[in-house]
């Protein structure tokens, strides 16, 4: 069965600081999308960074990236430089072939600290 | 400005009154879907639509209706609603089916519609 797992329910970060929010999946489809989504407390969905399983290089947005491990089957997303606009849930989502739904993690509550 | 508008934005109601969720996308995309999010569980899908007049269940569709008669819109019906329903609603479009052609099934989501039920 696909699943999304998202290992850290809460995390507190110094400002400016890095963060990595770790993001395992499970498929034994070839081609799979993987997604980062932020929900601050405001209730909003955003769609942050996507990883395809065929792409070679991390993707990258901004101060986000997604740390792609494809044999470990990880996709973990790391925030460069964190503001306290950053406090969130963070989602990690996967859609594949054989499915036509989004699979979603549980996710990370990230708050920063000034 | 690409969009997806969900009305009301909250809603209060009394158990057994019928209520839609309205849903539109401005963005031409062919999937939409609805969630739920409840503390502690995450995103469940209800239903979604792969194209006009063209519908499945999600993981909970049970005490919910969708239709899909233009393209743009895609209401969600509670014909009798109960309190075990109080949740918050996501409507969401992508381009594409999910795990269709990459990067075509990013889904943009609707701003929440936070129901009531008493």
């Amino acid at each position: 069965a696909q699943k999304i797992t998202q290992t850290q329910p809460g995390m507190f970060v110094q400002e400016k600081e890095a963060v990595t929010l770790d993001c395992t999946y499970d498929t034994s489809d070839q081609s799979y999308g993987l997604f980062w989504y932020k929900q601050p407390s405001s209730g909003e969905m955003i769609f942050l960074i996507y990883q395809g399983s065929y792409d070679e290089q991390n993707a990258t947005e901004g101060r986000y990236s997604l740390n792609f491990q494809k044999a470990r089957k990880s996709a973990n997303l790391v925030i460069s430089a964190s503001q306290l606009g950053d406090s969130a849930m963070y989602f990690c989502a996967m859609s594949s072939d054989s499915n036509y739904q989004l699979i979603w993690g549980a996710g990370t509550k990230l708050i920063i600290k000034p | 400005e690409a969009q997806v508008t969900q009305n009301p934005r909250y809603l209060i109601t009394v158990t057994g009154k019928k209520l839609t969720v309205t849903c539109s996308q401005n963005m031409n995309h062919e999937y939409m879907s609805w969630y739920r999010q409840d503390p502690g569980l995450g995103l469940r899908q209800i239903y979604y639509s792969m194209n006009v007049e063209v519908t499945d269940k999600g993981d909970v569709p049970e005490g919910y209706k969708v239709s899909r008669k233009e393209k743009r819109n895609f209401p969600l019906i509670l014909e009798s609603p109960s309190p075990n329903q109080t949740s918050l609603y996501f409507c969401a479009s992508s381009l594409g089916l999910a795990g269709a052609l990459v990067g075509t099934d990013t889904q943009y989501f609707g701003p929440g519609t936070r129901l009531t039920v008493l």
